[in-house]
């Protein structure tokens, strides 16, 4: 069965940097959601897009943007990195706002 | 405001040595519970979905049930490969919002 797709699967960036992350749901699903999981730590939401429109927002820096195309692929953009920002990003995909279904993540280093 | 509590946070289980995780959780209505197996550096692998008092759902070791309060994670003659942090996440069905409120995990360490 198709599984969430992220890329880049690591990435370098140093401060102040810009970062993008890509997300490729399950196909079908309608709902992307954004998660930010550091060391020991339960997922954080940032962000969630329901049929290409944003619909709700977690504690999702003002440095971050994300959105989603016609094609349903999501990018989630980082700009300003700070050292802190260094985390898992993952992105999880559901139908009808159920269970998530999540991608395998992209670690982000800041140094 | 939803609140989910796991317990322990961490567990070591002797191979074949059956326990309990525990969730507890305050919700206004639940839509749902789930349970998720996370291993280090991989994004959580979706197990269960529970959906009213009284369900039970299992997979090979695992059984999940639920209360109205609680939800237990029940493994039964663990092998070391079930060792991962097991998430509990709860999703309200009222206030509009269906982003689920996740627990801190426990950590399961299942020794040969």
């Amino acid at each position: 069965a198709a599984g969430v797709i992220q890329s880049p699967r690591h990435l370098i960036k140093e401060k102040r940097e810009t970062a993008t992350l890509k997300c490729y749901p399950i196909p079908r699903h309608d709902t992307v959601y954004w998660y930010q999981q550091g060391p020991g730590q339960d997922p954080q939401f940032l962000i969630s897009f329901y049929e290409k429109m944003q619909s709700d927002k977690g504690s999702i820096p003002d440095r971050f943007s994300a959105q989603q195309f016609s094609d349903y692929h999501s990018e989630l953009n980082m700009s300003s990195l700070e050292l802190g920002d260094s985390a898992l990003y993952f992105c999880a995909s559901s139908l009808y706002g159920y269970e998530q279904y999540f991608g395998p993540g992209t670690r982000l280093t800041v140094t | 405001e939803d609140q989910v509590t796991q317990s322990p946070e961490a567990l070591r289980l002797q191979e074949g040595e059956s326990s309990s995780l525990n969730c507890s959780y305050t919700v206004s209505g639940l839509r749902g519970l789930f349970w998720y197996r996370q291993d280090p550096g991989k994004g959580p692998e979706f197990l269960f979905t529970l959906y009213s008092a009284g369900e039970e759902k299992e997979k090979e070791r695992l059984k999940a049930t639920l209360t109205k309060k609680e939800s237990f994670l029940h493994i039964t003659a663990p092998k070391p490969e079930d060792s991962a942090t097991y998430l509990c996440a709860v999703q309200a069905s009222s206030g509009g919002s269906y982003i689920p409120t996740f627990g801190r995990g426990t950590s399961l360490i299942v020794h040969p």
